[in-house]
C-alpha cells in the first residue's frame, strides 16, 4: 500500500492563480482530512470528509474548496491565491471517526508570491 | 474554543536523561488526547493516545484532567528519540482535530 500520497510536493503560485492539491488513499478509509502548517504553528484543520459525497468545514475554511467524489480522493481546491495561504499542506485519513489514528501525507510546500 | 499548547519550542536533553514534553489543552467537554510524531524526513505518525493508555517506544502519556495536562515522558531518552512532537485534542464524537505548536526534541550523544 503506497498511504496517503499527495501531489505536488511543491509548488509557487502567484496571486491571484487557482491550483488544486491532489490527495489520494488506497486504505479504504471513510474520514479524510486537510491541514495546513504554519511556520512555528501546529497544523490546522480546513475541510475534512466522512466518506463520500460528504464534507465539512474545520478551523480555517475560507478560501479553500473540497470534494469527495470517490472514498480514494479529496482534493483542495485554492481558487484566488493569496501570500496568506503559503504554508504546507498536508492530508491525513483514518478509516472511522472511533478508531482515530490518522495517516498522514507527505505534504505538499505552497508558496504564494 | 479548543486550544493546544506545547511551551518548549525546542527541548535537548542528554541520552539516558528523563524526558518530559509538556502538552496543555483547554476545552470544556471530554476530549481525546494524541502525542504525534515526525522523525526526519518521515511523515507524521501517531505516537500514543491517552484512551489505550499504552506505552509505545519508552514513551507515556497521563491524561490529568484537574490540570488539563497530557504531558508525554520517557525515563531514559535515546538519540532516535529525536524528532518533532505534537499534542493533540479532538472532541469527542467529533472529528475537529486540534494540534499544539509542536515540540523539537533532541537528544544528546
Amino acid at each position: 500500500n503506497a498511504g496517503v500520497t499527495q501531489t505536488p510536493k511543491f509548488r509557487i503560485l502567484k496571486i491571484g492563480q487557482s491550483m488544486t492539491l491532489q490527495c489520494t488513499q488506497d486504505m479504504n478509509h471513510n474520514y479524510m482530512y486537510w491541514y495546513r502548517q504554519d511556520p512555528g504553528m501546529g497544523l490546522k484543520l480546513i475541510y475534512y470528509s466522512v466518506g463520500a459525497g460528504i464534507t465539512d468545514k474545520g478551523e480555517v475554511p475560507n478560501g479553500y474548496n473540497v470534494s469527495r467524489s470517490t472514498t480514494e480522493d479529496f482534493p483542495l481546491r485554492l481558487e484566488l491565491a493569496a501570500p496568506s495561504q503559503t504554508s504546507v499542506y498536508f492530508c491525513a485519513s483514518s478509516y472511522s471517526g472511533t478508531d482515530n489514528e490518522q495517516f498522514f501525507g507527505p505534504g505538499t510546500r505552497l508558496t504564494v508570491l | 474554543a479548543q486550544r493546544v499548547t506545547q511551551p518548549e519550542k525546542l527541548l535537548s536533553v542528554f541520552k539516558g536523561a528523563p524526558v518530559e514534553l509538556k502538552c496543555n489543552y483547554s476545552y470544556s467537554g471530554s476530549p481525546e488526547l494524541f502525542w504525534y510524531v515526525q522523525y526526519s524526513r518521515q511523515r507524521l505518525q501517531l505516537l500514543l493516545r491517552h484512551i489505550s493508555r499504552e506505552s509505545i517506544k519508552g514513551f507515556t502519556a497521563d491524561l490529568n484532567k484537574g490540570e488539563t495536562s497530557f504531558h508525554l515522558k520517557k525515563p531514559f531518552a535515546q538519540e532516535e528519540d529525536s524528532a518533532m512532537y505534537y499534542c493533540a485534542l479532538r472532541e469527542l464524537r467529533g472529528q475537529n482535530f486540534v494540534f499544539g505548536p509542536g515540540t523539537r526534541l533532541s537528544v544528546l550523544p
